[in-house]
């Protein structure tokens, strides 16, 4: 059964600082992974996507990761800004089609 | 483009009640999936359809079904509301497809009291 699981649960740092999140998956057999991002009491905004087949993808100052061997993906946030603060979170997409959600980590940009 | 749409954004009911939540996808997307998000356990898949038929199911009793119309447009329903409904309802929606991108619209707050 596929768990996928982000830590840390929050985070705080200062703005301008790089800073890295986490998220890690017990099936390597995935279509793909998407981050998002969530504000308090709204949906989702997709941020990537990674098939299975990649790497990585870059959008601005995001840049996510894939290992699907380690069954890890990293997501990279250069040269944090306030507005950056939102719960991230994590999805894979299983060989069975089911979506698979971490619980996210909630991330506070400090002015 | 307009993006999701889900209605009514908040709602308030009583147990034993049922609700009828509704999502219209993007323009051109044929697949709409749905979820619940709770404080405990975070984002839970409840099922997905396309092209009229369900895809996929998650793990949630029968009181919660769904259903899809010729215009993809998805409404899920909810019988006898127990207290622990209580949750963000979110729809996405994509093209179709294992491939595809997720879009999700802003959710339905359902209360119950």
């Amino acid at each position: 059964k596929q768990e996928v699981t982000q830590i840390p649960a929050a985070l705080s740092v200062p703005e301008g600082e790089n800073l890295v999140l986490n998220c890690s998956f017990t099936d390597s057999a995935i279509y793909n992974l998407q981050w998002f991002r969530q504000d308090p009491g709204k949906g989702l905004t997709s941020l990537l996507l990674i098939q299975s087949s990649q790497r990585e993808q870059t959008s601005g100052r995001l840049n996510a990761s894939l290992d699907k061997s380690s069954g890890r993906s990293t997501l990279y946030i250069a040269a944090s800004q306030p507005g950056d603060s939102a719960t991230y979170l994590c999805a894979v997409r299983n060989r069975d089609d089911k979506i698979i959600f971490g619980k996210g980590t909630r991330l506070h940009i400090l002015p | 483009k307009a993006g999701v749409t889900q209605t009514p954004r908040y709602l308030i009911k009583t147990r034993g009640q049922q609700v009828t939540l509704s999502c219209s996808p993007i323009s051109g997307h044929r697949s709409v999936s749905w979820y619940q998000q709770t404080p405990g356990q975070g984002l839970q898949f409840l099922f997905e359809y396309f092209s009229e038929t369900q895809r996929n199911k998650g793990n949630f009793p029968g009181r919660f079904s769904g259903r899809q119309f010729s215009n993809s447009r998805s409404e899920m329903n909810v019988s006898t509301l127990e207290l622990g409904d209580s949750a963000l309802y979110l729809c996405a929606s994509s093209f179709g497809g294992p491939i595809n991108e997720q879009f999700f619209g802003p959710g339905t707050r359902l209360t119950v009291l």
